[in-house]
């Protein structure tokens, strides 16, 4: 069975740096996209960026180039989405997910969702 | 970036009755176009994908239909669990700027 399995929630001040992941199994995690995904309270989904993790391949939004880093450990199958000084409107749910097939795909998987929680 | 505008924000249906959702695109996607539903509190769920396709599980009373940039997602007797908001999203330009739209929201009229 594939599952994405994200870590928990976070709450952190602004300026503070985080990471967060996104554990898969039950498929080859190395052979597939995963991104990331960003809903904001009450909001609607934001296309975020994606990785391949067989060689980190990564591509961003220009909506959030620069602003987050995507990165994977193909090694223990796990994906993660950081930032190195966070806002207070980097509060919201990210959630990762897998692409269903090759790289024109939509996303098939989904981890559950982590909520960041950015607030002095 | 291709702009993905869906219609109506919010639909009031019935249970039982149909509920057809629009979602136009700025510029073509060919048929590079996703459904997704999102109930409170979930994740969301791919249901359509390839603008018709129905991914696993999905019952069949959830279509998808059209090409380009006009798409409809049917769904044609409202169940009590189909109540949700539901998305589109574009995957069809490299380097990928995919793009969500807005959401509609399906809920009991």
């Amino acid at each position: 069975e594939v599952q994405l399995v994200q870590s928990g929630a976070e709450v952190k001040k602004p300026g503070e740096s985080l990471k967060i992941s996104c554990k898969g199994s039950g498929y080859s995690f190395s052979s597939y996209w995963i991104g990331w995904v960003r809903q904001m309270p009450g909001k609607g989904l934001e296309w975020m960026g994606i990785i391949y993790p067989h060689d980190s391949d990564t591509r961003y939004s220009p909506s959030f180039q620069g602003q987050v880093t995507i990165s994977a450990d193909k090694s223990i199958g796990t994906a993660y989405l950081q930032w190195n000084s966070l806002k207070a409107s980097d509060t919201a749910m990210y959630y990762c997910a897998r692409l269903y097939s090759g790289s024109y795909s939509p996303f098939d998987y989904w981890g559950q969702g982590t909520l960041v929680t950015v607030s002095s | 970036e291709i702009v993905m505008t869906q219609s109506p924000a919010t639909l009031s249906v019935s249970p039982g009755e149909r509920a057809t959702l629009s979602c136009r695109a700025s510029q073509s996607v060919s048929s590079n176009l996703a459904w997704y539903q999102q109930k409170p509190g979930q994740a969301p769920r791919l249901l359509i994908y390839g603008a018709s396709t129905r991914a696993t599980g999905i019952p069949a009373r959830f279509s998808g239909s059209g090409s380009g940039t006009e798409f409809t997602l049917t769904i044609s007797s409202l169940q009590s669990e189909d109540f949700a908001v539901y998305y589109c999203q574009q995957y069809n330009d490299w380097p990928p700027e995919w793009t969500f739209g807005q959401g509609t929201k399906v809920e009991i009229k």
